[in-house]
């Protein structure tokens, strides 16, 4: 079938150890987003690319990279974690021809990322 | 800006009771509007989506939600539920800058 896979499901590391989490999708979409749920909150969008245009919110902190080396594969690296970076983080995937499919999105299961 | 509101935090409900969850948005043109649905610890899951048409909308797991323009709602349902549909449910809506915007969600209890 085709997914959105999230390696690995569970991460922890150190206040102010860099990690790099993974996402790689076999839909062959376009659009790929990494977004950042906290406890009980909705999902909030860091950043996105098109294809391999980078697309950073606002309000992303620079502590929070991304790279997409190919259509498959994009990483989410977090430079120097700190206590308030711990939350479950959401890869997605959209076709992003029109309107309507850019915004079809398919998530990942999601990692959970614990910071000690 | 579009936004939505899920004036709902928590409901609570018993197996084989209907169930619904409100949603509200705010947006000027017409919308596109989802639903998705979280387990615990997992990703977010489709239920379903309305782009335009036919305004009563069926989703997968026997959901379905009504689009209401007058009422600037999209309303999610379900007749009967099942302890499996304990979850998170977020509304979204998509605004021209082509992102989704999530309601703060709504936690779902089923009681025996």
């Amino acid at each position: 079938d085709a997914m959105v896979i999230q390696n690995p499901r569970y991460q922890v590391t150190q206040f102010g150890k860099p990690v790099t989490l993974s996402c790689s999708q076999t839909l062959n979409h376009n659009v790929m987003y990494w977004y950042q749920q906290k406890s009980s909150q909705a999902p909030k969008l860091l950043f996105h690319y098109y294809d391999k245009d980078f697309n950073n919110e606002a309000d992303t902190p620079d502590n929070f990279q991304s790279r997409r080396p190919n259509t498959s594969f994009c990483f989410l690296d977090i430079r120097s974690p700190g206590l308030g970076d711990a939350a479950m983080y959401l890869c997605a995937t959209s076709p992003g021809i029109s309107k309507s499919s850019y915004n079809e999105q398919f998530f990942g299961p999601g990692t959970r990322l614990t910071v000690l | 800006a579009q936004s939505v509101t899920q004036p709902d935090i928590h409901i609570t409900v018993s197996e084989g009771a209907s169930l619904e969850l409100r949603c509200n948005y705010s947006y000027g043109a017409t919308p596109y509007l989802f639903w998705y649905v979280q387990s615990p610890g997992q990703g977010l899951q489709l239920l379903l989506k309305y782009f335009s048409g036919d305004t009563l909308v069926q989703g997968i797991k026997g959901f379905e939600a009504e689009f209401k323009r007058s009422q600037s709602s999209f309303n999610l349902r379900k007749p009967s539920v099942h302890w499996s549909d304990a979850a998170e449910y977020f509304c979204a809506v998509v605004g021209n800058d082509y992102k989704l915007s999530f309601g703060a969600g709504t936690t779902v209890t089923v009681r025996a």
